[in-house]
């Protein structure tokens, strides 16, 4: 039982590059997030999407975007890197149920230079 | 504003001493409550969550929590510590009636420390 899955585990970009981060989680959860997170800040909600072909904007999605064109993946696309997207990237998976815990992937860890 | 406080930045605990790792919300309603552990280089995993009954819930690894309701309280303990238990610990909130995960609060987490 794979759960959430990411990838890369590690990246380096250059200011103004793009890059895809992958998620993919195989519990059929109908919801899924990605989150960054930055010492001192705790978990930041990026993007979240209830279903296939259904995103919405968290708490800091300036220079990300989201897909969810199937309820397995949901990829974050970066546009343009800049500096101040350094940091760890999660993805999460629940179900619909109310108090379903959220199940994280193990990470990217993004470097922009 | 609805917010989850973990006071303590960081815990230290001898091996075998007892632990507790504070959590405080404030959230409108009756919550969904839970706990999660972060190692290093790996996401969170879930430990365990309170949805209602008794006030001390029982999780993964020997963790326990208490709930309570009059001080808005949800603090982790482990009657005896190991120290394979140093780990990065998140609480987190679930304002009820909202079926979407994202209204999820996190706390800024509390670092365990189970010295030998």
């Amino acid at each position: 039982n794979a759960g959430v899955t990411q990838t890369p585990k590690f990246q380096v970009l250059k200011t103004g590059q793009s890059m895809t981060l992958q998620c993919a989680q195989d519990m059929n959860h109908e919801y899924m997030s990605w989150y960054r997170q930055d010492p001192g800040m705790g978990l930041r909600l990026i993007h979240y999407s209830v279903g296939a072909g259904i995103t919405d904007q968290g708490e800091v999605p300036n220079g990300y975007n989201v897909s969810r064109s199937t309820t397995e993946d949901f990829p974050l696309r970066l546009l343009s890197a800049a500096p101040s997207q350094t940091s760890v990237y999660f993805c999460a998976s629940s179900s619909r149920t109310e108090n379903s815990p959220l199940h994280f992937g193990n990470g990217t860890r993004l470097t922009v230079t | 504003a609805q917010s989850v406080a973990q006071p303590e930045d960081q815990v230290n605990v001898a091996e075998g001493n007892p632990l507790t790792v504070k959590c405080t919300y404030s959230v409108s309603g009756n919550p969904y409550l839970f706990w999660y552990v972060q190692y290093p280089n790996r996401g969170l995993q879930f430990l365990l969550k309170y949805i209602t009954g008794d006030n001390l819930v029982k999780g993964s690894y020997g963790f326990e929590a208490e709930f309570n309701k009059s001080q808005t309280s949800f603090h982790l303990k482990k009657p005896s510590a190991l120290v394979s238990d140093s780990a990065l610990y998140f609480c987190a909130v679930r304002p009820q009636g909202y079926s979407s995960a994202s209204k999820i609060i996190f706390g800024s987490g509390t670092r365990l420390s189970i010295r030998p």
